[in-house]
């Protein structure tokens, strides 16, 4: 089956500890996206990246951290630099990043940092 | 800047109701738009899309929606609800015309409960 993996689905991680978050997807798709949601925020594009070994800041990307070294593979690392990283991250997924194009999303990761 | 405007963020109905999630966006310029579904810890999943043509888009499972250009709206609406409908519901749009900056807007959210 093709999709989006995200792993684990829940994380927890003590104040001041990096922690990286899985992405994998076998659609082929050649733009990957990083959104964090938060309750009654919807959702907030931390990162985006349109094609392997290159990625861009989105709109709250300070604290964040991305690597885009293989097509399918598009892992997120939340420093300690991120005043408030727990939340529910949403990794997605489309065929090239157009406008018109349809993104799909993975389960989600809930991040909680105690 | 483009902006998407919710204009509920709750929408309680009862089962076999008709309902509508109300969604504005800023910019009249060429626009995508979307309704994107979320059911309680999961991701999202694409619900229908207007890019061009028929002003009245519908997906598989009873929802429509459509475009107004001249009000800048695409509501989501549905004639009957189900339990199964109760989900968190997200209006999106895209500039057309974006070039390289190709990101979705999102909307904040409505949360639909269908009570029976």
């Amino acid at each position: 089956d093709g999709g989006i993996t995200q792993s684990p689905k829940y994380l927890f991680r003590k104040e001041g500890q990096n922690v990286t978050l899985s992405c994998e997807q076998n659609l082929n798709h050649d733009a990957m996206y990083w959104y964090r949601q938060d309750p009654g925020q919807g959702l907030r594009l931390i990162y985006y990246s349109q094609i392997v070994n290159d990625f861009q800041k989105g709109d709250i990307a300070e604290g964040y951290s991305v690597s885009r070294e293989k097509k399918e593979s598009f892992p997120l690392t939340v420093t300690s630099a991120q005043k408030n990283p727990t939340a529910f991250y949403l990794c997605a997924s489309s065929p090239g990043g157009l406008p018109a194009d349809t993104q799909y999303f993975g389960p989600g990761t809930r991040l909680t940092v105690l | 800047a483009q902006s998407v405007t919710q204009l509920d963020s709750q929408v309680p109905v009862f089962e076999e109701a008709p309902v509508e999630l109300r969604c504005n966006y800023s910019s009249s310029v060429s626009v995508y738009l979307f309704w994107y579904v979320q059911y309680p810890n999961q991701g999202l999943q694409l619900l229908l899309k207007y890019l061009s043509g028929s002003t009245l888009v519908e997906s598989i499972n009873g929802f429509e929606a459509e475009f107004n250009k001249s009000q800048t709206s695409f509501h989501l609406r549905k004639p009957s609800v189900h339990i199964s409908d109760t989900a968190e519901y997200f209006c999106a749009v895209s500039d057309a015309n974006a070039g390289n900056n190709r990101k979705l807007i999102w909307g904040l959210g409505t949360s639909l409960a269908v009570n029976p």
